[in-house]
C-alpha cells in the first residue's frame, strides 16, 4: 500500500521556466517531508525538507509547499536548469514514534527533464 | 572527508549464491538503513538499525539478512532465498533521533545471472 504517491512519472520543462513536482500522502501521522534528487546509478541526495508546522520552506531555487488538509506537497524549482534533470523522490515520516522511528516512506519518483 | 561508502559499485553473482554488500559510514551516525530500488518502484526499505546490535525488518526483508556489530558498518547479505535479487541497493544513515534526514551512499548494482 503506497502511502506516498507521486502520480506523474515524468515532467518535461524548458530551461528558465518553473518546474512543479507533486506528491500526495495518505497517512495523517506523517509530520516531516523531504525531497531527494537522484541521478542514474547514484545514491539520492537530500534536497529540501519541511515540517508539518510550516506550509512553506525555501532554499535558493527550491521551494517546498505543504498543504496538510489536502495531504499534498509540491516542490517548485525556479528557474529550472538542465542540471536539474534527474529523478525526484518525495519522502515522508511520522518522526520519532515507536518502531517507526526514523523510517522514511518514499514515492516512486518523478523524472524531470529540463531542455534548453 | 566523511561519508557513506558502498562497495563494490557493480556485483555479479550466479543464481543460488549468497552475496554480501558492504556499507560503511564515518559520519558517527547512529541509524543505518538498506533500501532496494527497482525501475518504477521507488525505494523500498529492506532492513534498518537504530543502534549497534539491534535491527528491524523493513517492508521487503524476506531473503535478506543484516548485522550491526559496529556503529560504522551495516552489511547486507542477499541470500539464495531472495527470488528477484537483481536490483540497485542503497545504504543510508541518519545522525540520530533528533533528525529525520537520511544520507545515502552511492549504491551497489547487483546482477544475478
Amino acid at each position: 500500500d503506497q502511502q506516498v504517491k507521486q502520480n506523474s512519472p515524468s515532467l518535461s520543462v524548458q530551461e528558465g521556466r518553473i518546474s512543479i513536482l507533486n506528491c500526495d500522502y495518505t497517512n495523517s501521522m506523517f509530520d516531516y517531508f523531504l525531497w531527494y534528487k537522484k541521478y542514474p546509478a547514484e545514491g539520492p541526495t537530500f534536497l529540501i525538507s519541511i515540517s508539518s508546522i510550516k506550509d512553506k520552506n525555501e532554499d535558493g531555487r527550491f521551494t517546498v509547499f505543504l498543504n496538510k488538509s489536502a495531504k499534498h506537497l509540491s516542490l517548485h524549482i525556479v528557474p529550472s536548469q538542465p542540471g536539474d534533470s534527474a529523478v525526484y523522490f518525495c519522502a515522508a515520516t511520522p518522526g520519532g514514534r515507536g518502531s517507526t522511528l526514523g523510517r522514511l516512506y518514499f514515492g516512486r519518483g518523478t523524472q524531470l527533464t529540463v531542455w534548453p | 572527508d566523511g561519508g557513506i561508502t558502498q562497495s563494490p559499485k557493480y556485483l555479479f553473482r550466479k543464481e543460488g549464491q549468497n552475496v554480501t554488500l558492504s556499507c560503511e559510514q564515518n559520519l558517527n551516525h547512529d541509524a543505518m538503513y538498506w533500501y532496494r530500488q527497482d525501475p518504477g518502484q521507488g525505494l523500498r526499505l529492506i532492513y534498518y538499525s537504530q543502534i549497534v546490535n539491534d535491527f528491524q525488518k523493513g517492508d521487503i526483508a524476506e531473503g535478506y539478512s543484516v548485522s550491526r556489530e559496529k556503529k560504522e558498518s551495516f552489511p547486507l547479505t542477499v541470500t539464495s532465498a531472495q527470488k528477484n535479487p537483481t536490483a540497485f541497493y542503497l545504504c543510508a544513515s541518519r545522525e540520530g533521533a533528533w533528525t529525520d534526514t537520511q544520507y545515502f551512499g552511492p549504491g551497489t548494482r547487483l546482477t544475478v545471472l
